[in-house]
Order: structure tokens, then sequence, then C-alpha cells
């Protein structure tokens, strides 16, 4: 049974940038079966996804994040890293961490559902 | 468009069938998932590829679809079942969609 366990600082200054670390354990994150994703939930709201990335390195990212956003993996380290440049007040959630199943069809590979999350690690964004 | 659109709230007797609906454009083409979400804790998958059950789920949970809307339902439902459910679906442009949210409430 993989787990995944979000950690980093819990408060950041607006306009500096936010890092979390993911760690996997029980799975490996060069398993050819998943793509690893981080998503977060703004207090009281619903959930929004982030981005997602692949052993390879190859990440897909929210577009209303984009710019801002940069999510890496560490194969021999087995977790998964996410940075958000330039935060705001609105920056401020719950983020998650999250396995993504993958769907094969006719030769091409896409994510599917979030198959295992970790418990989320509040951030708050406040001078 | 990339919206996925849930109702706010969803209310049903214990015992009782409910029924979550999920719409979206593009749904007819794309498999969805769903997930529960108690109050202070992670989502939990509770279905996946429109109407595949995880193990563990209990079988009063079935999924379903029908042309852009997808339905959760959950049958007898019992008090425990009260929570927060997301649907989600993967567009082609705006990746990761998810539902705004049913609040589901047994009384």
């Amino acid at each position: 049974q993989v787990q995944l366990q979000e950690s980093g600082p819990g408060l950041v200054k607006p306009s500096q940038t936010l890092s979390l670390t993911c760690s996997v354990s029980g799975g490996s994150v060069s398993d050819n079966d998943y793509y690893w994703s981080w998503i977060r939930q703004p207090p009281g709201k619903g959930l929004v996804w982030v981005g997602y990335i692949f052993h390879s390195g190859v990440a897909y990212y929210n577009p209303s994040l984009k710019s801002r956003v940069d999510i890496s993996v560490d194969t021999s380290k087995d977790h998964l890293s996410l940075r958000l440049s330039s935060v705001t007040a609105a920056d401020t959630a719950v983020y998650y961490c999250a396995r993504i199943t993958v769907l094969e069809s006719s030769g091409f590979f896409f994510p599917n559902y979030f198959e295992s999350w970790g418990q989320g690690t509040l951030v708050t964004v406040s001078s | 468009s990339s919206e996925l659109t849930q109702p706010p709230s969803v209310s049903v007797s214990p015992g009782q069938t409910a029924s979550i609906t999920c719409s979206g454009d593009y749904l007819g083409q794309k498999f969805a998932s769903w997930y529960q979400q108690k109050s202070g804790r992670p989502p939990v998958l509770v279905m996946y590829e429109d109407d595949q059950r995880p193990s563990g789920v209990p079988e009063r949970f079935s999924g379903s679809s029908s042309g852009d809307t997808v339905t959760l339902t959950i049958s007898g439902t019992q008090p425990l079942d009260e929570a927060d459910y997301y649907c989600q679906a993967w567009d082609n442009i705006t990746g990761g969609v998810f539902g705004g949210g049913t609040k589901l409430t047994v009384l």
C-alpha cells in the first residue's frame, strides 16, 4: 500500500516561493504505471488540480498556475517537489500530493484517476 | 468548456437512495472519477472510469454515464456516507478538472 506524506513550511510570506515535498513509501516514483500529482484546496472551497509529473521529468500544469509552478521528481529519494513562486493570499490552501494511474489507449498514455492521496499540508500565505 | 457542474447539495434520508450528478461538455468522451471527502480528511476514491468501484468501497456505491452526465448513486445511504463528493475528469486543454463538489447530507 503506497503512502504519501507532504512536508514543508506552513507559513510563507507574500511574493515569496512556496516549496513542498511529498515523500513516497511502499511504492516508487519510477514506476511506469503512475503519474504523480499535486492538488490544492483553499479553506472551505473545492479541489484544484495543480499539475502532474512522470518519472522522466515531463510535467503538465494547470494553465492558470503554469507561469508560477514547477514540479520535479527525485527518483533516488522517491519524492516529488512543488515550487510555487510569487505567492499571494489566494495561494493559501491545503496542498495534497497524489498518485495517478496511467491509462493506455491506442499506444498513447494518459492520466486516469487519483488512486492514493497524502494527508495534505496547510500552507498559509501571510506577512 | 472545461467546467464540471455538480449540485451544491443533496439531502437524503437514511436508507434512501442518493444521486449526485456531474455534467460537462466532454464527459461523453472521457472517463470520470468520484472522490469522497469527509471533514478535515483527504479525498478518497470511490468510483473510477465512470462505473468501476475500487476494492474496499461498499457495494451501495455505483456509477453510471449517459451523454455528458455522470452520476454517482448511493443506495441505502448511511449516516457515515455524509461527506463532500467531487467528480473529476481530464480535459485536453486545461488538464485535470474537478467539479465544484456536492455536500451530501443524510438526515
